[in-house]
């Protein structure tokens, strides 16, 4: 899996967007773009997804450059249960369903949340 | 739908003994993956199995440390001898099928080797 770059920790007040970015430059052209993100004391949780095209789901959404090498995800509107550390990760497409499954997780960007 | 499932939760053992720590997951999941976090650190995979079939180790210590997932009944990580440097948060996930999908997490289990 390729290399992310993201910066180690953001500041947001609650009820504000948040835009967590996210560089990838030397992404391939079948890497998949994913988000965890891990809650204090438990384990991660997925949030998203994409490969080329902007997508939304019911916890955010993911903004994908034109050329892939950076993509940012966002928060519509932080609540204090944000708070977390968030990790970018790529993963292989040509891989689906294959033998390589695990995550390589870097050190993320600690989320905080004012009230 | 129960998520995936992990006991203990906390786990403290003496230095020589042995650790079991297991993972139930997801219905209809048959692909497991263990990660341990160590104090202050990020993620780290440790092994990738199916049902009966260790896919992939490479993240696994070589000695004390074993996964089986057997037919019946949940995944099992064993350490065996333990050591203070053990002690660390192990985490389990599942998912539906291997290589890119998502994978869906335990809530862990804190061992602590006294």
């Amino acid at each position: 899996d390729a290399k992310t770059t993201q910066p180690n920790s953001m500041e947001s007040n609650e009820e504000e967007p948040v835009h967590l970015p996210c560089n990838h430059s030397t992404i391939s052209g079948t890497d998949y773009i994913h988000w965890y993100r891990q809650l204090p004391s438990q384990g991660p949780e997925y949030v998203i997804h994409g490969l080329t095209s902007n997508v939304n789901n019911r916890m955010a959404s993911l903004a994908i450059a034109e050329d892939r090498k950076s993509s940012t995800l966002i928060l519509h509107r932080a609540t204090l249960r944000d708070a977390a550390v968030y990790y970018c990760i790529l993963r292989d497409g040509l891989n689906y369903g294959g033998s390589q499954g695990n995550l390589i997780f870097g050190k993320g960007t600690k989320l905080s949340v004012k009230p | 739908n129960a998520g995936v499932m992990q006991n203990p939760r906390h786990l403290v053992r003496r230095r020589g003994q042995e650790a079991r720590l297991r993972c139930s997951p997801m219905k209809g999941h048959s692909h497991v993956y263990w990660y341990r976090q160590l104090p202050e650190e990020g993620l780290k995979f440790m092994v990738y199995l199916q049902k009966e079939n260790i896919i992939d180790e490479s993240g696994m210590p070589k000695e004390r440390f074993s996964a089986e997932f057997p037919k019946e009944g949940p995944s099992i990580l064993r350490i065996q001898q333990v050591v203070r440097g053990d002690s660390a948060a192990y985490f389990c996930a599942s998912s539906p099928g291997g290589g890119g999908y998502e994978q869906y997490f335990g809530p862990g289990t804190r061992l602590t080797v006294t």
